[in-house]
């Protein structure tokens, strides 16, 4: 157990609907990660919050957003949803969000199907 | 940018025998970090092993272990004694102030 919740476990939706998806870091870490894995396909960085600012864009798709709270847990929005969401979207927490190189620890996932 | 190239999309190994999975990766920094995660049928993003690019020395734990070539920019996973539970995906990764890039993976099988 990593220590890094996410919720739910799965979702089922519909195309053109939108869905939130929840993580809590690991106590003390300010740095929240995420990512989403296609099927049978490496892990595509999203987006990384360090303190409840936004830190690092990845390959985030306008349709889809983040925020971090003041708790440090974090949601990530995705509207509009096509076919091709379908995913796992993974949640990583770390220690630091800057020059200190820290090792990310993962969550569950949430696996999110678009019907 | 920084890119990582995992070669080998599956290889397979016999229980109790060795195996080598083989990364590179693409940076002009000196200073980063590199990691092993293990990805078994559950989807569990698993921390197999890290290395700090400052560290001459290859890290180990237990029976994984890897060889760090700096200069040559490698960073291959050697499993030892394979059991059928090291059986998953394994991704190797690179980190540069927590930004962290993944190669495409490496489905190993283990054959009893």
């Amino acid at each position: 157990d990593s220590g890094v919740t996410q919720t739910p476990k799965h979702l089922i939706t519909a195309t053109g609907q939108r869905v939130t998806l929840r993580c809590s870091p690991r106590s003390g870490d300010l740095s929240v990660y995420w990512y989403q894995q296609s099927l049978d396909q490496g892990l595509q960085f999203l987006i990384q919050y360090y303190n409840g600012e936004e830190r690092a864009k990845g390959n985030i798709l306008e349709r889809f957003s983040a925020q971090q709270f003041p708790d440090l847990h974090s949601e990530l929005n995705l509207s509009s949803l096509e076919l091709g969401d379908s995913a796992l979207y993974f949640c990583a927490s770390s220690v630091g969000g800057g020059r200190q190189a820290n090792e990310q620890f993962f969550g569950p996932g949430t696996r999110l199907t678009v019907l | 940018a920084q890119t990582v190239t995992q070669s080998q999309p599956e290889m397979s190994v016999q229980e109790a025998e060795t195996v080598t999975l083989s990364c590179t990766y693409d940076t002009s920094e000196s200073d980063y970090y590199l990691f092993w995660y293990k990805q078994p049928p559950s989807r569990q993003m698993i921390l197999v092993i890290r290395q700090e690019a400052y560290k001459q020395q290859n890290a180990t734990e237990n029976r994984f272990s890897v060889n760090f070539q700096k200069a040559a920019k490698s960073f291959s996973l050697k499993i030892s004694d394979s059991q059928l539970g090291d059986a998953a995906m394994y991704f190797c990764a690179y980190s540069l102030h927590n930004d962290m890039r993944f190669g495409a993976g490496t489905r190993l099988t283990v054959k009893p």
